[in-house]
């Protein structure tokens, strides 16, 4: 079964610190992975894209790694800022005959203070 | 810049009615996916729709789920017969292209809360 996992569940930084995101997966066959943003209330936003090839993907003060050998993914946020705060959710994509399946992670609820 | 939009925001109905869920996705998309997220938990793939049919559904999606395009511009959700678990937050999302491509960026609307009483 394709699942997705990240850690951890929670996180409270303070502002104008970094922080890593972690994301484990076991979707087969994997197609790409991508990382999103949830506002409370809101639709995801996407951040990054990143197919099999691709080692690092950045947006801005996100950047997104990883690694298709041990399926494992990263997001590191830079110079957090309040408005980062948001639940940031990994998404995987299978290689299916139909239009689409994504695997959804629980997201890392992430809080950032002053 | 373009977006998804969704009606109703928040919508209350009693179990057992029928709701429909309404979505207008971009203009130039092709692909067209219903999400929910129940309180709390992770989001959900309900179905994708390309060329006027279902492409792909999950088995959450069963028979009292359907999906249309019913012109160029909408794209809705009906739930026959809605039951208290359906309560939660429905996603619509639209892509130029399939997911399993990188260019399938999806983009999600605001969504609509479905309360069921």
């Amino acid at each position: 079964k394709n699942q997705v996992e990240q850690s951890p569940q929670s996180l409270i930084i303070l502002e104008g610190k970094n922080c890593t995101l972690q994301c484990n997966y076991t979707v087969s066959p994997f197609s790409n992975l991508r990382w999103y943003k949830q506002d409370t209330g809101r639709g995801p936003v996407s951040l990054t894209i990143m197919t099999f090839s691709e080692n690092t993907k950045s947006n801005g003060r996100y950047t997104a790694t990883l690694d298709a050998d041990t399926k494992q993914s990263s997001l590191h946020i830079t110079a957090s800022q309040l408005s980062d705060s948001a639940s940031y959710i990994c998404v995987v994509s299978a290689v299916t005959g139909g239009g689409n399946k994504l695997t959804f992670g629980t997201g890392t609820q992430l809080k950032v203070e002053l | 810049e373009p977006e998804v939009t969704q009606t109703p925001s928040h919508q209350v109905t009693q179990m057992g009615q029928e709701v429909i869920l309404r979505c207008v996705p971009i203009s130039n998309h092709l692909y067209f996916y219903w999400y929910r997220q129940i309180l709390g938990q992770k989001v959900e793939f309900l179905v994708s729709f390309y060329n006027n049919e279902i492409s792909e559904k999950s088995e959450i999606f069963d028979d009292q789920f359907s999906v249309e395009r019913p012109d160029g511009s909408n794209f809705t959700l009906k739930i026959r017969s809605t039951k208290l678990e359906d309560s939660a937050m429905y996603f619509c999302a639209s892509s130029e292209a399939p997911p399993r491509i990188k260019l399938g960026e999806q983009y999600f609307g605001p969504g609509t809360r479905l309360t069921v009483t």
